[in-house]
């Protein structure tokens, strides 16, 4: 049930792109992009919806296949306010969250 | 801005004990979420309620563990007996879901727990 993130962890340069999956194998409301930092709790990025849309968040976007079941978050020109563990929550039923293991991004200076 | 306000912040006991921790939902918020975190099993979804009323369950360890809504402003999570494979940080979380869909969750800070 629940999703899995690739890749567990990265470590950029400032200035350097990631992209970070999560798949599914239940059919999915939405998807569900948090980032939580050391010792916080996690902060909600975006909600994407079934019909394979892109949302955007500063230089933060992502996608959703609904035939793939599969989101990407991508970051682009990463600064160092970037770092932390990013979760993708899927929602298999209407509002239930599931969070997959996350992917730690480090970006260094 | 408005937040989920979770007490306490930290607890240490004793196994055997019992631990209550308590959740404040933001207000207009329908449903209401207790997850436990901890490096091996990452953010567990243990119980959820949808205008007070539990929908699931599942992921609690029923013997131990109850969760319920006393009413719209509190939320609260027991253990009883606490063991030290409880220890973990407990974080309920808030949101909206609609007809429509869900939208994003608003979680609290966390509860530190510490079983000894």
């Amino acid at each position: 049930q629940q999703p899995v993130q690739s890749p567990q962890a990265v470590i950029l340069r400032e200035g350097e792109d990631a992209v970070i999956n999560c798949s599914s194998s239940k059919a999915l409301y939405s998807v569900h992009w948090y980032r939580q930092k050391h010792g916080e709790a996690p902060i909600f990025l975006m909600i994407l919806l079934k019909g394979g849309e892109q949302k955007g968040h500063d230089k933060i976007s992502a996608s959703f296949n609904e035939k793939k079941q599969q989101s990407s978050l991508y970051l682009t020109a990463s600064q160092l306010s970037y770092s932390g563990t990013y979760f993708c929550g899927t929602e298999i039923l209407r509002g239930k969250l599931i969070f997959g293991q996350g992917t730690e991004l480090s970006v260094k200076p | 801005d408005a937040r989920v306000t979770q007490t306490p912040r930290h607890k240490v006991t004793e196994m055997g004990q019992e631990v209550t921790m308590r959740c404040q939902p933001i207000l207009g918020h329908n449903t209401v979420f207790w997850y436990r975190q901890t490096m091996m099993q990452g953010l567990e979804l243990l119980a959820y309620f949808r205008n007070r009323a539990p929908l699931d369950d599942s992921g609690m360890p029923k013997d131990r563990f109850s969760a319920e809504m006393p009413d719209a402003t509190l939320a609260t999570l027991k253990i009883q007996p606490s063991e030290p494979r409880d220890s973990a940080v407990y974080f309920c979380a808030s949101g909206l879901v609609t007809g429509g869909g869900s939208h994003g969750y608003t979680f609290g800070s966390g509860t530190r727990l510490t079983v000894v």
